[in-house]
């Protein structure tokens, strides 16, 4: 079982449009996860960190289940700007902290 | 905004050559990594590197990698005799401290090609 999992898309959604991803994690020992965002063959980077307690961004709302061992990250009202990969990143420790990255989930809003 | 720079952004080599992938981290920073991404594929962890010595590796980073921080601002990956399966997209990253909560910047990527 691969250690962060993501569907990987492509969603295809309507400006407007509000979408949800989810994210499991396989590690009970991870401990923290960030949402990051990545544009066609750029670097990750930073959306949003995820907090047992949810956190909200603007129209970005992350989600943590530790007892499920899943992250969420909801996008409201969707824009045009918001196509991109949706990189979910576990912490974990190892010696250090190692980030690991799922695959990503492809979003492409429509006009 | 402070930034991680990766030199260059597009590296061409044939199989069998040495390259050298350059970073510059952010100037306080402490903690600098490589990444790699296939196309198409993860972003995957190859190494961390704190105070002039490997923290980790993957069971990617054989003996064909090398990372050396040659003076106080590069951070270098090395690889000694490319093959074409290093073909990647290659992120230099770096973070203040080694802890849960802290963020990593990464660079732009170089894009390896080896033909």
């Amino acid at each position: 079982r691969k250690e962060v999992e993501q569907d990987p898309g492509p969603f295809n959604v309507p400006e407007g449009a509000t979408v949800a991803f989810n994210c499991t994690y396989s590690n009970s020992a991870s401990q923290s996860f960030f949402w990051y965002r990545q544009d066609c063959r750029k670097e990750p980077k930073l959306l949003m960190s995820v907090y047992s307690s949810g956190n909200e961004d603007g129209r970005f709302t992350a989600q943590l289940n530790r007892a499920s061992q899943y992250i969420s990250l909801l996008i409201r009202d969707s824009k045009l700007s918001d196509s991109a990969t949706y990189l979910c990143v576990v912490i974990r420790f190892s010696g250090t902290y190692k980030y690991i990255f799922g695959t990503g989930t492809r979003l492409k809003v429509l006009a | 905004e402070p930034e991680v720079t990766q030199t260059p952004s597009h590296q061409v080599t044939q199989m069998g050559q040495e390259v050298i992938l350059r970073c510059v981290p952010i100037s306080n920073h402490l903690y600098f990594y490589w990444y790699r991404q296939i196309l198409g594929q993860k972003v995957e962890f190859l190494v961390s590197f704190y105070n002039n010595e490997i923290s980790e590796k993957s069971e990617i980073f054989d003996d064909q990698f090398s990372v050396e921080r040659p003076d106080g601002s590069n951070f270098t990956l090395k690889i000694r005799s490319t093959k074409l399966e290093d073909s990647a997209m290659y992120f230099c990253a770096s973070s203040v401290r080694d802890s849960e909560d802290t963020e990593a910047f990464f660079g732009q990527g170089t894009r390896l090609t080896v033909v």
